[in-house]
């Protein structure tokens, strides 16, 4: 059963690099893509962008600019980069695995909070 | 960009009531596409329903998907205390569609 533990710095001051990373445990980097989503306090869900290891990618338009993600199969670990954050980019960051079978997200991982503060 | 608008905002029911949650796009969407998710406080969201009404992996058999196109409903037949929660929808326009959004989610208060 595939596993996702997130990684990363909760509190990111303005206009730097939000940078997440996630690690899979219980099966290959290689075989999903894998997913970003945010969910701002007391909001919905959106979803940011996913990658392949092959390097394939997709993003939300409105964030695709500042975005930019990244898969290490060595460490078996996916990885996303939001550039110029603002206090709008406060939320819960979450990983997840794409179930092709299904085409849907079916494992997440713990989440992340990031603040953005100076 | 397809939105999706679900109702009603939220739903208070008693235990072993039914609860029905809308959830409407602004244009079709392919029921390949359409999921549900349950979330708790704090927590992350959980796969419901799949291709518009098939359960994921340990879902109990009260909770249930149809519809199509447009138009797309989760089904509670008997709820219980635990499903307490909110509930999204999400549609995907398919790979490199750039197109995955989500309904603003149904709270389902139980008394």
């Amino acid at each position: 059963q595939v596993q996702l533990q997130q990684s990363g710095p909760g509190l990111v001051k303005p206009s730097e690099t939000l940078s997440l990373t996630c690690t899979v445990s219980g099966g290959s980097i290689r075989s999903y893509y894998w997913n970003w989503f945010r969910q701002p306090p007391g909001k919905g869900l959106e979803w940011i962008g996913y990658i392949h290891y092959n390097g394939n990618t997709d993003y939300n338009p409105s964030l695709k600019s500042r975005v930019t993600t990244s898969v290490d199969t060595s460490k078996n670990q996916f990885s996303l980069k939001l550039s110029a954050v603002t206090a709008a980019d406060t939320a819960v960051y979450y990983c997840a695995k794409w179930e092709g079978s299904i085409e849907a997200p079916d494992i997440w991982g713990q989440g992340t909070v990031v603040t953005v503060s100076s | 960009e397809i939105v999706l608008t679900q109702s009603p905002g939220t739903l208070s029911l008693s235990p072993g009531e039914r609860a029905t949650l809308s959830c409407r796009a602004s244009q079709s969407v392919r029921s390949t596409y359409l999921v549900w998710y349950q979330q708790k406080p704090g927590q992350a969201p959980r796969l419901l329903i799949y291709g518009a009404s098939s359960r994921a992996t340990g879902i109990p058999d009260r909770f249930s998907g149809s519809g199509s196109g447009t138009d797309f409903t989760l089904t509670i037949s008997r709820l219980e205390p635990e499903d307490s929660a909110v509930y999204y929808c999400q549609q995907y326009g398919g790979h490199r569609s750039s197109s995955l959004t989500f309904g603003g989610g149904t709270k389902v208060v139980i008394k």
